[in-house]
């Protein structure tokens, strides 16, 4: 069974344009959420995605969001990028069972310039 | 509001002994609890979870105990090797709820 894919894994772009990032979630996996992780603040939830309905939302500004399609692929998009912005994104997927794990994958690497 | 926090950030043990990571939670309504490893530049690794209705749970080398009462979470990894250097994360959720709340990490060096 293929794992969490994200894509690209790596993204330099300049202060003031938009980004997207991509998620393919485990086959048959539902729930896409996305996190930030930063040296200075961990790893912060940014929001999931249901049936391609936004269910939670972190206390990110409204720079960032998100969608999910039919498939439960999911895309994030950051528009008028910052130098903070400059982080780790990563993908987790679940199942639709209660209390279940999520799984991760590799991360898009972001540097904003 | 820090309400997973994992008070240790760095962590140095023998190779053969036992690990204990350490986590401590403030919010009440978190039920299911899980442990992440995570190499640089790579996403975290599901390694163990616990729901609150139970006070251990255990996965080869790898048990957590979960003392609801102080709201405080263990990763005990027995015994230790050296390809469990990484960070460890601990996670909290609140129930119907996928958002994960995640500790800060702490980095765990076996040392040959």
């Amino acid at each position: 069974k293929a794992g969490v894919t994200q894509t690209p894994r790596y993204l330099i772009k300049t202060r003031g344009q938009q980004v997207t990032l991509s998620c393919s979630p485990i086959s048959g996996h539902r729930s896409v959420s996305w996190y930030q992780q930063t040296p200075g603040q961990g790893l912060q939830f940014l929001f999931e995605y249901f049936s391609e309905t936004q269910r939670n939302k972190g206390n990110f500004p409204g720079r960032f969001s998100g969608r999910q399609f039919s498939n439960s692929r999911s895309e994030m998009n950051v528009s008028t990028l910052e130098l903070g912005d400059s982080a780790l994104y990563l993908c987790a997927s679940s199942s639709t069972t209660v209390n279940t794990e999520a799984f991760f994958g590799q991360g898009t690497r972001l540097t904003v310039v | 509001d820090q309400q997973v926090k994992q008070n240790s950030p760095s962590l140095s043990v023998q190779e053969g002994r036992i690990s204990i990571l350490n986590c401590d939670y403030t919010n009440s309504m978190f039920d299911y609890f899980l442990w992440y490893k995570k190499y640089p530049a790579e996403g975290p690794t599901f390694l163990i979870s616990i729901s609150s209705i139970k006070d251990k749970n255990e996965d080869g080398r790898f048990t957590v105990f979960l003392n609801k009462s102080a709201k405080h979470l263990s990763l005990h990894i027995v015994p230790s090797q050296p390809g469990d250097s990484a960070v460890y994360f601990c996670a909290a959720s609140a129930a119907g709820n996928e958002k994960l709340t995640f500790g800060t990490g702490t980095r765990l060096t076996i040392i040959p």
